[in-house]
């Protein structure tokens, strides 16, 4: 079993839908989760950070963390074309972050 | 305040060269990591340096190495280097060392080798 794991899509949302971008991880001690965005050709962009179980909200994004089921989630309400990305989650076990795949969203008009 | 810079931006060599990469820190963040990005591996974790010392270091054979100087600014060294070097190599820099600490990258080393 990969450490994070992610679909890699693509995920095809409408311009103004919901996207819903889900990841599971292996290490049951980890307490934190990040979220990053990669543009392509650019470097990783943080997004999000959460650090307990439950919802955290900023802006148009929602991250979702369930520590039991280790599963944590990204949504993006209102999706727009520059949401058009790679989402990478990761997950910091013994210190170091261990990335998923990513999963590359298109939004379109 | 600066973003995390890196240098060169490019770079092209051919087999058995060694390469160094250097890297600048986010003002008053003195936790630098190091990661290589390609297409079949995705991110994947090289090592991490704290107050001048490797704090962490992923499954990389020995040709990678890397150092951190007082100033926090860091730099990588592949030695010998390998058609399967060729990737992205990203430094992300973080107030400290430890699991909670968000990680902010640099725009990345493009290192091609021919």
């Amino acid at each position: 079993q990969k450490e994070v794991e992610q679909n890699s899509g693509p995920l095809s949302v409408p311009e103004g839908a919901i996207a819903s971008l889900n990841c599971t991880y292996s290490d049951r001690v980890s307490q934190s989760f990040f979220w990053y965005r990669q543009y392509s050709g650019k470097s990783p962009e943080l997004i999000m950070s959460i650090y307990s179980n439950g919802d955290k909200e900023d802006g148009r994004f929602t991250a979702q963390l369930n520590k039991a089921s280790q599963y944590v989630s990204l949504l993006i309400r209102d999706s727009q074309p520059s949401d058009s990305a790679t989402y990478l989650c990761a997950v910091p076990p013994k210190g170091k972050l261990i990335f998923g795949q990513g999963t590359t969203l298109q939004v379109k008009p | 305040k600066a973003g995390v810079t890196q240098t060169p931006r490019y770079l092209i060599k051919t087999r058995g060269q060694q390469v160094t990469l250097s890297c600048s820190p986010i003002s008053g963040h003195r936790s630098v990591s190091w990661y290589q990005q390609t297409p079949g591996q995705g991110l994947q974790f090289l090592f991490e340096y704290f107050s001048e010392t490797q704090r962490n270091k992923g499954n990389f054979p020995g040709r990678f190495s890397g150092r951190q100087f007082s100033n926090s600014r860091s730099e990588m060294n592949v030695s010998t280097l390998e058609l399967g070097d060729s990737a992205l190599y990203l430094c992300a820099s973080s107030l400290t060392s430890g699991r909670a600490n968000e990680q902010f990258f640099g725009p990345g080393t493009r290192l091609t080798v021919l």
